[in-house]
């Protein structure tokens, strides 16, 4: 297994751009998770799928963030309009329907607004 | 006040010395506790897993849990070069998968080991 793909690896972009984030899940895991690190606030929880279904969006800081998941296999992350203080590497995790069990990260879009 | 306080380090030690890494929270609910290892410029990843109060031992990690004080230790035995990185905990109040186990992390404590 390839275990949970995103990318990009790292976007720059200008502020105002859009940026969409993308996550592969590993097959078979039917939770998906959206966290966001920074030094200052460590992981975040953005948001989270369940079967694909948006459970909880709480995390999502403004209106600019949104997030879907299609199908089983994707997921996007999506800030329109980015500002500079999105700046962070947000991961993607994914979670098998039955445990026990932890997440399964992936490696992380490293994201740069200036 | 946060629900899952963690000291950010950095902690450095020599190889070979004991590290001590704790964890406190507030919500009483949580029974399901982790700690996962990040490396720089990596996600994290799942280190061990223990359930309501209690020890457990993998190797040279072992995880204590003292849910009457709201504390959770990971201790790191004859620590190598190797165990440089972020360590965090996580806790839920669910134990199984799904997406009933939503995880809060702690900020993470960095940790270097010089050898």
């Amino acid at each position: 297994d390839a275990g949970v793909i995103q990318s990009p690896r790292h976007e720059v972009t200008e502020m105002g751009q859009e940026v969409t984030l993308r996550c592969k899940p590993i097959s078979g895991h039917n939770s998906l998770f959206w966290y966001r690190q920074t030094m200052m606030r460590g992981l975040e929880l953005l948001i989270y799928f369940n079967n694909n279904v948006p459970i909880d969006d709480s995390g999502m800081p403004e209106d600019r963030f949104s997030a879907k998941m299609p199908n089983a296999s994707f997921s996007t992350l999506k800030i329109q309009p980015s500002e500079p203080r999105d700046s962070a590497v947000y991961f993607c995790a994914t979670n098998p329907p039955t445990g026990p069990s932890g997440y399964t990260f992936g490696s992380g879009t490293r994201l740069t607004v200036v | 006040q946060k629900e899952v306080e963690q000291d950010p380090g950095p902690l450095s030690v020599p190889e070979g010395a004991i590290v001590s890494l704790n964890c406190t929270y507030s919500n009483s609910a949580f029974q399901y506790f982790m700690w996962y290892r990040q490396y720089s410029r990596k996600g994290p990843e799942l280190l061990m897993y223990t359930y309501s109060s209690g020890n457990k031992e993998d190797g040279r990690f072992t995880a204590q849990v003292d849910k009457s004080s709201k504390y959770i230790s990971l201790f790191i035995r004859d620590s190598q070069p190797s165990d440089s990185a972020t360590y965090l905990c996580a806790m839920s109040e669910t134990f199984y998968g799904g997406a009933t186990n939503k995880l809060i992390f702690g900020t993470g404590t960095l940790l270097a080991v010089q050898p």
